[in-house]
């Protein structure tokens, strides 16, 4: 079964901090994603990789930042945390291949900045 | 602009009964399809996905949907809700087989009553 870890089920932050969310997905995976999602909006992609090192913008980058230096792990940072920053933040990951859609969610880390 | 509407936010059936969440989508391309379901505190499970085979899907816990491309819908059906059914519904297109980036609509909510 794919598998894919979050750092933190829940995190709480002060405003202006920076924040680290890690992902690690075990199957080898060429694609990862962070979504953030709030009530009423559904899932929003902030980020996603479709290689080591290769990033684009999803809908919503602005206030974030993502690495991935290793092919398994996918990091979203938040440079300066604001309070429209609390929301739960989803990583997922799929096979670059036509079911790309079909992605592995993690269970999410749920952050709230004070 | 491409986009997912899913009709209805809250949903409630009985147990037994038939349960009917409805997609659509705005594109002039026929897309990848996918519903995801989301169980209280974890992250998003696929439920099914069209990837331009089968009209109609069947999925994982009794569920199917079938695509409609004269309507722009996938519409998804379970012939007799159980109450472990109750649960937040996703629907999601790509119009990228590789990267699979997805458009979510904004969720269902199911509630299933005794």
């Amino acid at each position: 079964d794919v598998k894919v870890t979050q750092s933190s089920r829940y995190l709480v932050k002060r405003t202006g901090e920076k924040v680290f969310l890690e992902c690690v997905q075990d199957m080898d995976h060429e694609n990862m994603f962070w979504y953030r999602q709030d009530p009423g909006l559904g899932l929003r992609l902030i980020y996603f990789s479709y290689d080591v090192k290769m990033k684009e913008k999803g809908d919503i980058p602005e206030g974030y930042s993502v690495s991935r230096e290793k092919k398994e792990r996918f990091s979203l940072i938040l440079e300066s945390a604001s309070t429209n920053q609390t929301s739960m933040y989803l990583c997922a990951s799929s096979r670059s291949t036509e079911e790309a859609g079909a992605q592995y969610f993690g269970p999410g880390t749920r952050l709230t900045v004070l | 602009a491409q986009s997912v509407t899913q009709l209805g936010s809250h949903v409630s059936v009985s147990e037994g009964a038939l349960v009917l969440l409805r997609c659509n989508y705005s594109s002039s391309v026929p897309p990848y399809l996918f519903w995801y379901v989301q169980y209280p505190n974890q992250g998003l499970q696929l439920l099914l996905k069209y990837t331009s085979a089968a009209t109609l899907v069947k999925g994982i816990n009794g569920f199917e949907a079938e695509f409609k491309k004269s309507e722009t819908s996938f519409h998804l059906t379970k012939p007799s809700a159980h109450m472990s059914d109750a649960a937040e519904y996703f629907c999601a297109v790509s119009f990228s087989s590789n990267t699979g980036k997805l458009i979510f609509g904004q969720g269902t909510t199911l509630q299933v009553k005794p």
